[in-house]
């Protein structure tokens, strides 16, 4: 089983940035997906997740309505689009599985900063 | 939104002697189906969080059994029987019964 993050990057304020996240070794539409980001020195943070199925999605109230989560289940992917980026988005975020988050990638860095 | 607070924040251990760590949660975590989806994740300096412990007491495959969940209702806890050199990190607990998840603020363990 593995998750491989990508698409992370030094962006300026307001600006846009898609991750994301290339699963394997498992029945991927057979799974909720999540991203969860830690910002440097500090602790975990849930993001986003998203159902096998795509019907059900949620937010952080912290990048609600700036983020959107979405999957291809016939690329064994997960996405997560970055809007409006801001300073306090700068984090490393990771790609995790299932709903009990059994397993995570290694993360993408994003840093916002002008 | 449900609040998860760990104590200590910080934990200085000596090799061999036990840990333990506390997790409160501001409601209860018993989802209408009977379970607690309550976790506990490890993360070493430099790697990713990793899943020792589901639904508040069912060990992860390849966990040592030195480490043990228990709890109920809005209080659990995560113990370590003899801590060894490879269980320095921080500590998470996390709630998947209520949306959204969430975790705690995590506790440092580190040897004495």
């Amino acid at each position: 089983v593995q998750l491989v993050e990508s698409g992370g990057g030094l962006v300026q304020p307001g600006t846009s940035l898609r991750l994301s996240c290339a699963a394997s070794g498992f029945t991927f539409d057979d799974y909720a997906m999540h991203w969860v980001r830690q910002a440097p020195g500090k602790g975990l943070e849930w993001v986003s997740g998203i159902s096998w199925n795509s019907i059900h999605t949620g937010y952080g109230d912290s990048v609600k309505g700036r983020f959107t989560i979405s999957r291809d289940n016939a690329k064994n992917s997960l996405y997560l689009q970055m809007n409006s980026l801001r300073a306090d988005d700068t984090a490393l975020y990771y790609c995790v599985k299932d709903q009990d988050m059994d397993v995570w990638g290694k993360g993408t860095t994003v840093t916002v900063s002008s | 939104d449900v609040v998860l607070t760990q104590s200590p924040l910080s934990l200085p251990v000596t090799l061999g002697q036990p840990a333990s760590i506390s997790c409160r949660s501001s409601q209860s975590l018993v989802y209408t189906d009977g379970n607690i989806y309550l976790n506990w994740f490890q993360q070493r300096p430099g790697q990713s969080p990793r899943r020792l412990i589901y639904k508040v007491s069912n060990r992860d495959s390849g966990v040592p059994d030195r480490f043990s969940g228990s709890g109920s209702g809005t209080d659990f806890t995560l113990k370590i029987n003899r801590v060894e050199a490879e269980d320095v990190g921080i500590y998470y607990c996390m709630q998947g019964t209520h949306r959204p998840p969430g975790f705690g603020q995590g506790t440092r363990l580190e040897i004495k």
